[in-house]
């Protein structure tokens, strides 16, 4: 059975930073792409950032060289280091399985899979 | 910048149909942006029940089903019931690495 379990969330004051994990369990997350989601208070779904299996890394503008994802394989665990944290930086992230879409052995993009419980960020001094 | 288009809210009753839809802010959605659609409820992580544009998650009962209706992709639901009371948000792929989420719909079933 898969299994998601993000940490590492917390209070954190602005222009601070923070490192995120989840743990994974169930399957390798070197053999698969991994994402980031993220949702603000009362706010919708927000991508944040993806990493796939051959270790190519994309981001949304709104975290772009702020943020990197990362995964150690030895430890099965996926990684969101954020830095420069802002106020709107404030919400849940949810790391998420991301399958990517295959059709006769060509891959194009991805969805979102399976899905952990989420780790809550606030930024507030 | 391209945004990912919603109905904010939707309502329907006990045992209805109703199709929500995924748009663009300029050009149309095709099968190319493989769309994919979740269901959330307050406090609960997202669960994903269509994805492929028409292709149903494990476990997500056929009452669920995905298409493109024009322009747009859509997500119908046949014989809703309570418990389909949600947020529901489609993603769209953009390339490049990129995944885009429309705000979402919030349906009440009523």
């Amino acid at each position: 059975e898969v299994q998601l379990v993000e940490s590492g969330g917390g209070l954190i004051q602005p222009g601070g930073s923070l490192r995120l994990s989840c743990a994974a369990s169930g399957f390798t997350i070197s053999s698969n792409y991994m994402s980031w989601v993220r949702q603000a208070p009362g706010k919708g779904l927000e991508w944040v950032s993806v990493i796939y299996s051959g270790g190519s890394t994309y981001y949304a503008d709104s975290v772009k060289g702020r943020f990197t994802i990362s995964r150690d394989n030895s430890k099965n665990t996926l990684y969101l280091q954020m830095n420069s944290l802002r106020g709107d930086d404030t919400a849940v992230y949810y790391c998420a399985t991301s399958s990517p879409n295959c059709n006769g052995g060509s891959c194009y993009g991805y969805y979102f899979d399976n899905w952990g419980q989420g780790t809550l960020v606030t930024v507030s001094s | 910048q391209t945004v990912v288009t919603q109905e904010p809210s939707f309502s329907v009753s006990p045992g209805g149909t109703v199709t929500l839809t995924c748009g663009l802010s300029s050009g149309s959605v095709s099968t190319s942006y493989y769309p994919s659609w979740y269901q959330q409820t307050p406090g609960q992580a997202p669960r994903t029940l269509i994805y492929r544009t028409n292709t149903r998650s494990s476990g997500v009962p056929d009452r669920f089903s995905g298409s493109i209706l024009g322009n747009k992709a859509a997500l119908t639901i046949t014989g809703a019931q309570a418990d389909d009371e949600s947020d529901y948000y489609c993603v769209l792929y953009m390339g490049s690495g990129i995944a885009l989420f429309g705000g979402g719909t919030k349906l009440t079933v009523l």
